[in-house]
């Protein structure tokens, strides 16, 4: 079975803090794994993938299959950064997309 | 360019009536998807379309719920005989590509509240 841990609802930081979203995910085979992210009253949109290994935003998040994570990470927060964010796996051959419980991240000025 | 739209963004309904929900997905996009958010309980997979036809309906909580697509375009996700329970926000999403590693586009949802 395919699951997704996001174990933290709420997480509150301080600006130019460093922040840390958990993820971990629960899957036998290769997974895909997202960080969706939700900002107030907008519709939910992809901030990164895996297989890009991009940084968007200044967030980058690598996927450890050992401890079977995908960790979303900031070294310096922004007030904007304030968002929901859900964790997402999809496996292979699978179309569709398992979600996290989401987080909500609050940066405080 | 427009993205995925739905409607309406929201509807009251009472317990036992039957409600209908529309998503636009965006043009020539062949994949679409009906997830469900409800409080405490994340995002819900319900149903995926290719084209005009569901390979996979696994998330569909009880025969209540159904969902169709015509024209591999709109799909309408009906839900009968509403229950509080059904309460939610309804969110589409479409992608224009299958296979791993590609990008959903999510429309802005539906509230429904069940009173």
């Amino acid at each position: 079975a395919q699951r997704v841990t996001q174990p933290e609802k709420l997480l509150s930081v301080f600006k130019g803090a460093p922040v840390e979203l958990k993820c971990n995910y629960s899957y036998s085979g290769s997974p895909e794994l997202f960080w969706y992210v939700q900002y107030s009253r907008q519709r939910l949109q992809l901030l990164l993938r895996h297989i890009s290994r991009e940084s968007i935003k200044g967030f980058t998040a690598d996927l450890n299959k050992g401890e079977t994570s995908f960790h979303l990470k900031k070294p310096f927060a922004q007030e904007e950064d304030s968002a929901m964010y859900y964790c997402a796996l999809n496996g292979q051959g699978a179309q569709k997309l398992v979600f996290g419980q989401g987080t909500r991240l609050t940066i405080n000025p | 360019g427009a993205g995925v739209s739905q409607s309406p963004s929201n509807k009251v309904t009472e317990k036992g009536k039957d409600v209908e929900l529309r998503c636009d997905p965006i043009s020539g996009h062949t994949a679409l998807y009906w997830y469900r958010q409800s409080l405490g309980q994340g995002l819900e997979f319900l149903i995926y379309f290719q084209g005009n036809s569901a390979p996979d309906k696994s998330g569909l909580p009880s025969d209540r719920f159904s969902a169709e697509r015509t024209g591999g375009s709109v799909s309408t996700l009906t839900i009968q005989r509403t229950q509080q329970e059904d309460s939610a926000v309804y969110l589409c999403a479409s992608s224009n590509s299958v296979g791993s590693a590609y990008e959903q586009y999510f429309g802005p949802g539906t509230r429904l509240t069940v009173t």
